[in-house]
């Protein structure tokens, strides 16, 4: 079955600019979509297919997605962004990371 | 703006059958597709399946053995049943809209189900 690496954690000071990759066999040939889980909520979506922002998302966040890793990013981190993020994709059926924590410090 | 929520029982009995469902407000059942999606305590999402076209369905291979979804148009509902749990089945179940490609773009608020005697 297919698999998605996450790092476990990743750490910004606040202002900086965060990445947070996902890793894939191939997986530039597939979309790539990204949520942000903040502790007792829902998942909200930050960007679907490798790039896009849905409405209401900041243009902080973006993604990119080349050979067989997928970038979020995140420029000028804010407090407000420390959060869970996932990655998601399909293959056959759908896939997900296994999320990384950003701590903003 | 598309809304939706989970209602079910919080408390199963282990080998019983867990069975949850989604009302959908702001939209068509009949259109998108709709999954359910899962988050034991403190770990990941685990992607359960979806059903979509009023029927047709989609599971996660680990679990198609003990998934049913399926819809209720008229109360523009879809529903979870997953047979034979097990305290590895406690978790949050959420479930979720499609957008028009491979993401989910609405989610409902989630609801905890704790296998236990």
């Amino acid at each position: 079955s297919y698999e998605l690496t996450q790092p476990p954690s990743v750490s910004v000071s606040p202002g900086q600019t965060a990445s947070i990759t996902c890793s894939g066999d191939n997986l530039a040939k597939k979309y790539v979509c990204w949520y942000q889980q903040k502790s007792g909520q829902s998942p909200v979506l930050v960007i679907y297919q490798d790039t896009k922002r849905p409405s209401g998302i900041p243009e902080r966040f973006s993604g990119s997605n080349s050979g067989n890793t997928a970038t979020l990013t995140i420029s000028g981190t804010q407090a407000m962004d420390e959060a869970d993020y996932y990655c998601q994709a399909w293959d056959s059926s759908v896939v997900f990371g296994g999320g990384t924590k950003l701590t903003v410090l | 703006q598309v809304q939706l929520q989970e209602s079910g029982p919080g408390l199963v009995k282990p080998s019983e059958t867990l069975s949850l469902t989604c009302t959908v407000s702001g939209g068509s059942i009949s259109t998108h597709y709709w999954s359910w999606i899962r988050q034991p305590p403190g770990k990941g999402l685990e992607w359960i399946g979806y059903v979509y076209n009023g029927g047709t369905t989609n599971y996660n291979p680990s679990l198609k053995s003990r998934v049913t979804i399926s819809v209720d148009t008229s109360n523009n509902q879809f529903s979870l049943k997953l047979t034979s749990v097990t305290a590895a089945d406690t978790a949050v179940y959420y479930c979720a809209k499609h957008g028009v490609s491979v993401h989910f773009d609405y989610w409902g608020q989630g609801t905890l189900v704790t296998v236990s005697s």
